[in-house]
């Protein structure tokens, strides 16, 4: 049981650049988040799923576009990556929003 | 909105000592979850404990306990007979029960190193 797995773990960016962070989980959770954890901070939500098809944004969208298009994956995509965008990026999920989240392991993202 | 206040930047302890991290929050909602999740230097998010707000009994896991005070609206975690894997930062997180509400608000986190 591999629960949430994300790729890549490490990857530098030029400014301008796009890519995609990818996020798979195998538990069939239909719950699924992004965060960025910012240095000394807490883990700020970006967006989120509550099942297939249907996404919404969280506290900070802005620069970040998801899809869902199937109950595993729920892809992070950075379209003109910029400075502010340093950070490390969690997935996560959940069978039911009251309960346990469960995290990857994290990808750490530098633009430069 | 809710709010979520660790208060404590880093704390040390001495290894088989107990430490007590600090958490407040901020809500007009009389039914939520609370949690405590751990994250090692490995970065990987950890649940430690989960609690009801309804429920009066404080949560306990092996060594973690919580010390729920409801009208306080403070949620502590104690960590017993610390061990040096309890290095870690933690963060308080809060959720509300309503319909519709989907995000976990996390605090800013607590630095616990425990010293050999």
């Amino acid at each position: 049981n591999a629960g949430v797995t994300q790729t890549p773990k490490f990857r530098i960016l030029k400014i301008g650049q796009s890519m995609t962070l990818q996020c798979t989980q195998d538990m069939n959770h239909n719950y699924m988040y992004w965060y960025r954890q910012d240095p000394g901070m807490g883990l700020k939500l970006i967006y989120y799923s509550v099942g297939a098809g249907i996404t919404d944004k969280g506290e900070v969208p802005n620069g970040y576009n998801v899809s869902r298009s199937t109950t595993e994956d729920f892809p992070l995509r950075l379209e003109l990556a910029a400075p502010s965008q340093t950070s490390v990026y969690f997935c996560a999920s959940t069978r039911q929003t009251q309960e346990t989240q469960y995290f990857g392991p994290g990808t750490r993202l530098l633009v430069l | 909105a809710q709010t979520v206040t660790q208060s404590q930047p880093e704390m040390s302890v001495q290894e088989a000592e107990t430490v007590t991290l600090s958490c407040t929050y901020d809500t007009s909602e009389s039914n939520y979850y609370l949690f405590w999740y751990k994250q090692p230097p490995s970065r990987q998010m950890i649940l430690v404990i989960r609690q009801e707000a309804y429920k009066q009994q404080n949560a306990t896991e092996n060594r973690f306990s919580v010390n729920f005070q409801k009208a306080a609206k403070s949620f502590s975690l104690k960590i017993s007979d610390s061990q040096l894997g309890d290095t870690a930062m933690y963060f308080c997180a809060f959720i509300s029960s309503g319909a519709g509400s989907y995000q976990l608000t996390f605090g800013k986190g607590t630095k616990l190193s425990v010293i050999p």
